[in-house]
């Protein structure tokens, strides 16, 4: 969907280095996700938030920070303490959070160590 | 919470012939059950949904089905083409929670 617009599509972290992953959308969707996706293991949620300034932790926070200070914009931080954060990061939208709708994706950044 | 499981995590069909996936569900407060089509460097795609007041819906060659008393929904695709090689992911959705299979790799040989 051209309405989600991940960047960069391709990021480099240095030890130590905290970096951070962009996510916009221009579907006006409520409900915005953050998803990791490693090989063989599906899609898992790291954060999600339905409302601006407020946001809930997925199943794997640890080593993430988001926030979501305008409706069109959810970014994600991959912080130093996540130890293995090699993996294909995709940022999702949906319409309303609890009303059982699609989720919309956008074209995802993978993340590598140098 | 909810989890999926999916099977198989890999499929390889000739061209032509037909191609299952199967997923189950824990979580009997699911209602919502989408599938999703990723092809290889790309954006997960909506492909098929399925709500749980409805048993079965097809689109042209695709066609999933829910048995809600088994937890467990299918995707039928027939008369396969090269084209619908492609990683295929089930979720399942409650209000509050959407959760996601592992995935199938589908490989449709010409």
């Amino acid at each position: 969907d051209g309405g989600i617009t991940q960047s960069p599509k391709y990021l480099f972290r240095k030890e130590g280095q905290n970096v951070t992953l962009s996510c916009e959308q221009n579907l006006n969707h409520d409900a915005m996700y953050w998803y990791r996706q490693d090989p063989g293991q599906g899609l898992r949620l790291i954060y999600y938030s339905q409302i601006v300034n407020d946001f809930q932790k997925g199943d794997i926070a640890e080593g993430y920070s988001v926030s979501r200070e305008k409706k069109e914009s959810f970014p994600l931080t991959v912080t130093s303490a996540q130890k293995n954060p090699t993996a294909f990061y995709l940022c999702a939208s949906s319409i309303l959070a609890d009303s059982n709708q699609p989720q919309h994706f956008g074209d995802g950044t993978r993340l590598s160590i140098l | 919470g909810e989890n999926v499981e999916q099977h198989p995590s890999t499929l390889s069909v000739q061209e032509g012939d037909s191609a299952v996936i199967k997923c189950t569900y824990s979580d009997s407060a699911s209602n919502y059950f989408p599938w999703y089509k990723q092809e290889l460097g790309k954006r997960p795609q909506l492909i098929i949904d399925i709500r749980s007041n409805v048993g079965e819906k097809k689109d042209q060659r695709i066609a999933v089905t829910l048995n809600k008393t088994a937890k467990h929904f299918s995707l039928h695709i027939t008369e396969t083409q090269p084209e619908d090689s492609a990683v295929y992911f089930c979720a399942a959705s409650t209000p509050e929670d959407m959760r996601f299979g592992a995935g199938t790799r589908l490989t449709v040989k010409p």
